[in-house]
């Protein structure tokens, strides 16, 4: 099955430090989604992206839909400790009924 | 409140020993689906239910087998077929098959010894 290029993989920062993330895709996406998943538990939804160039907020996460519809980006600001997890995008290309995720990025806060 | 259930949240099982994993949901969710993760990886679909009595399936359905009887229930059982059952399952649902706001269960570690 097709599968998205997030990176990076990992990133260990200190808190307080601003974080970005993207995720690209070989073909045109009309849906991109973010997630975070804490340990042991399962993903929550942060941010939905439905329109080319689109840009959403939640509190200190913003994401963006890339204008060529093959990428998204999400970017925390003044990350806490709380931040800590995994992040994965999402989303569903033209042709396909099926959601398809991200290999996730891994964040790490050094406090 | 609403939610999705998985149990156990632990489980080993022997090899060539099949295992149900239990997914239950009270959200009234028409949609549900399973998904597998493994380290370093994203999550990969294995079954997926648009409609209760309904399912098809996933990206890596082989050695995998579901049911949907009912509508809160997404059992999925793993068989001895499947060549390399550790992993972490995730369940989720929707309230339709098109709405991407998927809520998930907290997962199964299932681990064959």
């Amino acid at each position: 099955g097709q599968q998205l290029n997030q990176s990076p993989q990992s990133m260990f920062i200190q808190e307080g430090e601003d974080v970005s993330m993207n995720c690209t895709s070989s073909s045109i996406f009309n849906t991109w989604l973010w997630y975070k998943q804490e340990p042991g538990e399962g993903p929550v939804l942060l941010i939905a992206l439905y329109k080319a160039g689109e840009l959403t907020s939640n509190g200190r996460l913003t994401a963006q839909f890339g204008i060529t519809r093959k990428d998204s980006f999400l970017n925390i600001s003044a990350s806490i400790p709380s931040d800590v997890g995994i992040y994965f995008c999402a989303g569903r290309d033209q042709g396909a009924q099926k959601l398809v995720f991200g290999q996730g990025t891994r964040l790490t806060i050094n406090p | 409140d609403g939610g999705i259930t998985q149990s156990p949240k632990y489980l080993f099982r022997k090899e060539g020993q099949n295992v149900t994993l239990s997914c239950e949901q009270n959200l009234n969710h028409d949609a549900m689906y399973w998904y597998r993760q493994d380290p370093g990886q994203g999550l990969r679909l294995i079954y997926y239910s648009q409609i209760v009595n309904d399912f098809q399936k996933g990206d890596i359905a082989e050695g995998y087998s579901v049911s949907r009887e009912k509508k809160e229930s997404f059992p999925l059982t793993v068989t001895s077929a499947q060549k390399n059952p550790t992993a972490f399952y995730l369940c989720a649902s929707s309230i339709r098959w098109t709405d991407y706001g998927y809520t998930f269960g907290s997962g199964t570690r299932l681990t064959v010894v």
